[in-house]
């Protein structure tokens, strides 16, 4: 299995609040995501970082911010919960670009605000 | 940005067989088609990278028709542990290359 952990893994907090998920690899991937995951809509792209220091916004970034200060970690922040953001937060790493190869994914966070 | 996947949900006798496809709105530079069980993270089936390959897993296979910016992923003669949710995943071209998206998802059912 790929080396990659997120935590927590599960989380609840209050509306307002902030909270940040914490994913770290030991693959020394370049590429890592952060993914949303609720009925209907699939895997939605939140964020994603190609190197250190260097991400970009996906699909759903409002109210979202991240950090990867080193290879192995990369940090999904919520400034100020809202309900809307109750969801399973998956992070992914891969070496896609290069090759492009499989994404791992970890086992997910679930996180819910109240 | 999402692809799009049809049908939304198959249900099947085992050795029955299925096909999910996927289609995007850019050029695409690879495909990918995952399946996730319940609770369980997304896991990888398989990669493809050039138009009108072909790949096989098992009984479980997929084209990529590039010009078309389509995949199809074919399951043959189904067996219960396919049930699942199967997405495809795909990765654009030129200053999209290493945004991965994913579709909604198929929920694929699979009855003895």
């Amino acid at each position: 299995d790929a080396g990659i952990t997120q935590s927590p893994r599960h989380k609840v907090t209050e509306t307002g609040t902030p909270v940040t998920l914490r994913c770290h690899q030991t693959e020394n991937h370049r590429y890592m995501y952060w993914y949303r995951q609720d009925p209907g809509h699939g895997l939605r792209l939140i964020h994603y970082s190609y190197g250190v220091k260097d991400t970009d916004k996906g699909e759903v970034s409002d109210g979202y911010s991240v950090s990867r200060s080193k290879t192995e970690d990369f940090l999904l922040t919520l400034e100020s919960a809202t309900s809307s953001q109750t969801s399973v937060y998956f992070c992914a790493i891969s070496e896609l670009g290069q090759g492009s190869t499989e994404a791992f994914f970890g086992q997910g966070t679930r996180l819910t605000v109240v | 940005q999402q692809p799009v996947q049809s049908p939304q949900a198959v249900i099947l006798r085992e050795g029955e067989d299925a096909v999910i496809n996927c289609s995007s709105s850019k050029a695409l530079y690879s495909v990918h088609w995952y399946r996730q069980k319940h609770g369980e993270a997304p896991v990888f089936l398989m990669i493809l990278l050039k138009g009108g390959e072909q790949k096989g897993h098992e009984k479980i296979s997929a084209s990529f028709n590039e010009k078309k910016q389509q995949s199809s992923l074919y399951l043959t003669a189904s067996q219960l542990s396919y049930s699942g949710t199967y997405f495809c995943g795909t990765e654009g071209r030129g200053s999209t290359l290493g945004r991965l998206y994913f579709g909604r998802g198929t929920q694929l059912t699979v009855w003895p």
